[in-house]
């Protein structure tokens, strides 16, 4: 079974643009978690979707949002990006929501970087 | 608000040392901690999930302890390797309708041979 797969790899974006980046969960996972990590730092919680709906919030403006599909594959937009926002964006996939917690199967990330 | 630390921040030991990683966290009131590892500029590799009425979890040569009480877990690995060579995070979550983990900053283990 494929793990979970995120596109693309590396991104280089500049100060202002707009960046999607998209997640596949494992085969089977309803849920999808999306976490900002910036390098020496672990990795912060930005949203989870479960069944297409959203589930959990973290502390991130407005800027970034972010849906689930009904194939629970998930997209994170983030607008008007700032040099702040250069991080590794890592997306996770388990079997439930939060209310029974399995473990979390975490992709490679994509590396953005923002001139 | 929930706070997560890891102790020691890095560790560099030769092979064969038995290891022991300390995080704590600041708010007793979890629904569980999981144990991850990452290697540089990658994903996370979940290694043990231990939920809040769990004591220990085992796997191998690891073995993950959770005291709620003193908010405290401790990752003992033994005989360690060169390929257990990382960056090893654990995460909280809190109790609710919804996931909401926190994550300690980690420990850079560094296994020489």
């Amino acid at each position: 079974d494929a793990g979970v797969t995120q596109s693309p790899t590396h991104l280089i974006k500049t100060r202002g643009q707009q960046v999607t980046l998209r997640c596949s969960p494992i085969s089977g996972h309803k849920s999808v978690s999306w976490y900002q990590q910036v390098l020496g730092q672990g990795p912060q919680f930005i949203f989870q979707y479960y069944e297409k709906e959203e589930r959990g919030r973290g502390n991130f403006p407005d800027r970034f949002s972010a849906r689930q599909f009904p194939n629970y594959s998930s997209e994170l937009n983030v607008n008007a990006l700032l040099l702040g926002d250069s991080a590794l964006y890592l997306c996770a996939s388990s079997a439930d929501s939060g209310f029974f917690l399995n473990e979390q199967y975490f992709g490679p990330g994509t590396r953005l970087t923002v001139t | 608000k929930q706070e997560v630390t890891q102790i020691p921040a890095a560790l560099s030991v030769p092979e064969g040392e038995n290891l022991v990683l300390n995080c704590s966290f600041t708010d007793s009131a979890i629904y569980n901690l999981q144990w991850f590892r990452q290697d540089p500029g990658k994903g996370l590799t979940s290694l043990l999930l231990i939920q809040s009425s769990q004591r220990e979890q085992t796997s191998g040569r690891l073995n993950a302890s959770l005291d709620k009480s003193s908010g405290r877990s401790t990752l003992y690995i033994a005989a360690s390797q060169p390929g257990d060579s990382a960056t090893y995070l654990c995460a909280v979550s809190r109790p609710g309708g919804s996931y909401i983990p926190t994550f300690g900053r980690g420990t850079s283990l560094i296994v020489h041979p």
